[in-house]
């Protein structure tokens, strides 16, 4: 049981925009930045937004996140085969003297 | 190029030890915090430990408290995590990462992984 809640799964076809939604509590969300990974099958994690909203250089701006009280979403707009991924939601939690917390994950399926 | 080549994974017992190694280079390593992330076999992310640039501090998940200690060695640009008393749910591909920011999950770039078995 993730402390992040996530959706297992999610799919659209080419070009449609899907979301991933991310739900926490005060300790965690609430109150710190939430970040988002994309792992490709077989591969490390890519960090694909941080603090809440932001990009890293390199990431199009097909991709979004966006945060609201103890929730966050991240879009992905104009969908790509290529975006066939598990995406995984993170902040850190100040609860039990701090620590790390992830989503449990979605898989994203390009139909 | 930043780049985070990790090491030690294999096979190890049940109640035995394993230290994992991440070699760090590219990058000013003694001012960034470091993690380790695992990821069992066709499970999700979880987040296991980090320890801050020059301060120390540490954290840990609560599963592997008492258990796994993280620690650098700033002057070899390496970060070790030496996992005692091993259990079969602590088999999984670990991940040493930097953290972008303050201890806060923002983790920029990973290594490839090494692969922990515990097993009997």
């Amino acid at each position: 049981q993730s402390v992040l809640t996530q959706p297992p799964s999610a799919s659209g076809t080419p070009g449609q925009r899907v979301t991933i939604s991310c739900s926490g509590s005060s300790s965690n969300i609430g109150s710190n930045t939430v970040n988002w990974y994309q792992q490709l099958p077989g591969t490390a994690p890519k960090l694909l937004i941080y603090s809440n909203n932001q990009r890293p250089s390199g990431v199009p701006d097909r991709f979004s996140g966006s945060k609201s009280g103890t929730s966050a979403s991240l879009a992905i707009s104009g969908l790509q085969s290529e975006d066939e991924a598990d995406y995984y939601c993170a902040a850190w939690d100040d609860s039990l003297n701090g620590r790390g917390v992830f989503g449990g994950g979605t898989k994203l399926t390009v139909l | 190029e930043v780049q985070l080549v990790e090491s030690g994974g294999g096979l190890a017992q049940p109640g035995g030890s394993l230290r994992l190694s991440c070699a760090a280079s590219g990058f000013s390593f003694s001012s960034y915090g470091m993690n380790w992330v695992r990821q069992a076999p066709g499970k999700g992310l979880e987040w296991v430990s980090y320890i801050g640039g020059t301060s120390g501090n540490t954290y840990y998940t609560d599963s592997v408290k008492g258990r796994f200690t993280v620690s650098r060695d700033n002057a070899k640009n390496s970060l070790y995590l030496q996992m005692n008393s091993l259990r079969a749910e602590d088999t999984a591909v670990y991940y040493c990462a930097r953290e972008k920011a303050t201890a806060g999950t923002e983790l920029d770039y990973w290594g490839q992984g090494t692969l922990v078995t515990v097993s009997s």
